[in-house]
């Protein structure tokens, strides 16, 4: 079973900093994605990787296959950012392995 | 969006009685999913569905049966309710972008 870690657990930042999020995972995977989960409960897809990079507005997403390793970038963070951010890989047939979540909380 | 519905949105019952959730979507997906979360635990997955009347089981399935009847609608339901199983269930669905229900909120007391 893949370990799927991320890193920091939390992280409070001022808004317009540079954020980045990690995720490392353990076994081979077929593909890796990036979620965010507001106050209140809604999960959202941001992206999914399997090789490269991808960015959406302010938001990048980088995958290694090599190394299995992830990381999510926010560029000039806002308060509205401010939600957990979660990875999670396939494995095997379209079976999803979760981090844990990282809670980031940017202030004005 | 996808239109993927999850009923009830909260719940309340005792140790013992029955529960079923149920998750509606609109899109035709073939796979769906029902996940809990819990702190300290994350996602994790109970049931998936990839194709009606095809389920397997997940990491977190004891306690928990499927039923898949209609493309459209994935039934979770707890046989016998426990304290155990107070959580948030969400129900999601795709193979490549994935779409989460707003979740339900289950309290067993």
């Amino acid at each position: 079973k893949n370990e799927v870690e991320q890193s920091p657990q939390n992280l409070t930042a001022q808004e317009g900093e540079f954020i980045t999020i990690n995720c490392s995972y353990s076994v081979g995977i077929s593909a890796l994605h990036w979620l965010q989960q507001h106050p209140g409960g809604g999960i959202v897809s941001l992206f999914m990787l399997s090789s490269g990079k991808k960015k959406h507005g302010r938001l990048i997403a980088t995958i290694n296959i090599q190394e299995k390793h992830s990381s999510l970038h926010i560029t000039a963070s806002h308060p509205r950012d401010s939600a957990v951010y979660i990875c999670a890989v396939v494995e095997g047939a379209q079976k999803l392995v979760f981090g844990q979540g990282t809670r980031l909380t940017i202030n004005p | 969006d996808a239109g993927i519905t999850q009923s009830p949105r909260h719940k309340v019952t005792e140790t013992g009685t029955p529960v079923t959730l149920r998750c509606h979507q609109t899109e035709n997906h073939r796979y769906m999913y029902w996940y809990r979360q819990d702190p300290g635990h994350g996602l994790r997955l109970i049931h998936y569905s990839y194709g009606v009347k095809d389920t397997d089981k997940g990491e977190v399935s004891d306690g928990y049966s499927v039923s898949r009847s209609k493309t459209e609608d994935f039934l979770l339901t707890l046989e016998s309710a426990t304290s155990s199983q107070t959580s948030v269930y969400f129900c999601a669905l795709g193979a490549g972008e994935l779409f989460f229900g707003e979740g339900s909120r289950l309290t067993v007391l």
